[in-house]
C-alpha cells in the first residue's frame, strides 16, 4: 500500500522536553511538508522540503526543527523554545514542487502534560 | 499570512440537497485546490482548478474560479450523510512557493 504514516497518532510532552514526530512516505515523492492545526482553525505551514538535504522555513517554523535526510522520510522536533506546542499536526506530501495535490497523514495529536 | 478564507464557517442542510461553500483569496495565484478533512484526519485532495479554467466538474463537486473576483466556489450536489467534514481552499499564489490554507467551512448533513 503506497502512503504517508505518521506515528505516533498522541504524544504528550513535558515541559522543557524535545519531542520528534515521524512522517514516513512510500510514494516517492519529493515535496514534503509539515503543518500545524490548532482546533477550529486552518493548516499553518512550519517547513517544507523539495529535495533531500534541502528545507524552507514556513510561517511559523520558530521552536521547531526538521531534516531531511532521506527521501522517504521528514522527521519534525518540537523544541522545548515552542512555547505552546499543543495541536495537531499534519505531515504531507506532493509528487513535485509546484505543491498540487497534496498527499496527508493521519496526523499526530500533541499534548502539553 | 492567510491566503484564502471560505465562507461560511459551518453550514447545515438536509440530506439531499446541494451544498455551496466558498473562497475569496487576495493575490494572484496559479491554482485553486479543495481538500476535504474528516474530523481528527488528514486532508484528502479533491479538485485542483487551473487559474485558466473557469470551471471543473468530479463526480458530485462542481468548482467554479472567477479571477476577476478571486474567489472561488465549491459545490456539492445531492449531498450523503458521508459528505459531513471540513472544506478547506488552498491558494498557490504566484511567486510565492508554497501554498496557503483558508480556515475552512464546517459541512453537517441532516439526515
Amino acid at each position: 500500500d503506497g502512503g504517508i504514516t505518521q506515528s505516533p497518532k498522541y504524544l504528550f510532552r513535558k515541559e522543557g522536553q524535545n519531542v520528534t514526530l515521524s512522517c514516513e512516505q512510500n510514494l516517492n515523492h519529493d515535496a514534503m511538508y509539515w503543518y500545524r492545526q490548532d482546533p477550529g482553525q486552518g493548516l499553518r505551514l512550519i517547513y517544507y522540503s523539495q529535495i533531500v538535504n534541502d528545507f524552507q522555513k514556513g510561517d511559523i517554523a520558530e521552536g521547531y526543527s526538521v531534516s531531511r535526510e532521506k527521501k522517504e522520510s521528514f522527521p519534525l522536533t518540537v523544541t522545548s523554545a515552542q512555547k505552546n506546542p499543543t495541536a495537531f499536526y499534519l505531515c504531507a506530501s506532493s509528487t513535485d514542487r509546484k505543491h498540487e495535490k497534496l498527499f496527508f497523514g493521519s496526523g499526530t495529536q500533541l499534548s502539553v502534560l | 499570512s492567510q491566503q484564502g478564507e471560505e465562507d461560511p464557517q459551518a453550514l447545515s442542510i438536509q440530506e439531499g440537497e446541494n451544498a455551496t461553500m466558498n473562497c475569496s483569496y487576495k493575490t494572484s495565484i496559479n491554482n485553486l485546490q479543495w481538500y476535504r478533512q474528516n474530523s481528527g484526519r488528514g486532508l484528502v485532495h479533491l479538485i485542483l482548478i487551473r487559474s485558466n479554467e473557469r470551471e471543473k466538474h468530479s463526480g458530485r463537486l462542481r468548482v467554479t474560479l472567477d479571477t476577476s473576483k478571486k474567489s472561488s466556489s465549491l459545490l456539492i450536489t445531492a449531498s450523503r450523510a458521508a459528505d459531513t467534514a471540513s472544506y478547506f481552499c488552498a491558494t498557490d499564489a504566484i511567486g510565492d512557493d508554497k501554498i496557503i490554507f483558508g480556515k475552512g467551512t464546517r459541512l453537517h448533513i441532516l439526515p
